[in-house]
């Protein structure tokens, strides 16, 4: 199966400040690469699809880029209700896998 | 609005079962695939499995193969977990989570937990 890693585990940051997000695939996954945000009791939440493309409603200061097996999810300027948990996720091959998790703390 | 609401956890024995449901309204069901994705408390997403809109492709992971059974019935809109011969390490909140048709995944339900303990 393909192995996700995400770093850092977690990313202590101020509001106002640029987060960048790591997720690495064991393998290529072309760009077949999601995103998704979680909060604590809440159910996870889609951001970023195929790599770079923002879901319905998500505000612009969440982009993804990358391809292959690097990719990067990145919140331009953190407002208070982006600390939360965000996964990785790829649909390339079977089985589905997400990555570990990285945290956005506030510092 | 698309709306996906879990049900059917609770406390079961190691070596039980338990039938999780998942009712889907605002969308198109029958034409789309759904998927089980769980998280253990304090944990990560983990995958589980995924059934096509017809039911013609079924995917599990290695974790629940031969012990869970994913289903649907899209005349009631619904969407079902079978899971035998459970285990502690099956405790988790387990949530329905529906596919566009280019098979992203967008939509989750809240989620239903299940305990297995004695």
């Amino acid at each position: 199966e393909i192995v996700l890693t995400q770093s850092p585990a977690t990313l202590s940051l101020s509001p106002g400040e640029r987060a960048t997000l790591s997720c690495r695939a064991s393998q290529n996954v072309n760009s077949q690469l999601a995103w998704f945000q979680q909060k604590p009791g809440q159910a996870p939440r889609l951001l970023i699809y195929d790599a770079t493309n923002r879901a319905i409603g998500i505000p612009a200061r969440f982009s993804g880029s990358g391809s292959g097996t690097d990719f990067t999810l990145t919140i331009s300027s953190l407002e208070p209700e982006d600390f939360a948990v965000y996964y990785c996720q790829q649909r390339s091959k079977w089985p589905r896998t997400f990555g570990q998790g990285t945290k956005v703390e506030i510092k | 609005e698309v709306q996906l609401v879990e049900s059917g956890g609770g406390l079961v024995q190691p070596g039980g079962s338990l039938r999780l449901s998942c009712a889907a309204s605002g969308f198109s069901f029958s034409n789309s695939g759904m998927n089980w994705v769980r998280q253990a408390p304090g944990k990560g997403l983990e995958w589980v499995a995924y059934i096509s809109g017809s039911s013609g492709f079924i995917y599990h992971a290695d974790s629940v193969k031969g012990r869970f059974s994913i289903s649907r019935d899209n005349a009631k809109n619904s969407l079902y977990l079978q899971m035998n011969s459970l285990r502690a390490e099956d405790t988790a909140v387990y949530y329905c989570a529906r596919d566009t048709s280019g098979y992203v995944t967008d939509y989750w339900g809240q989620g239903t937990l299940v305990t297995v303990s004695s």
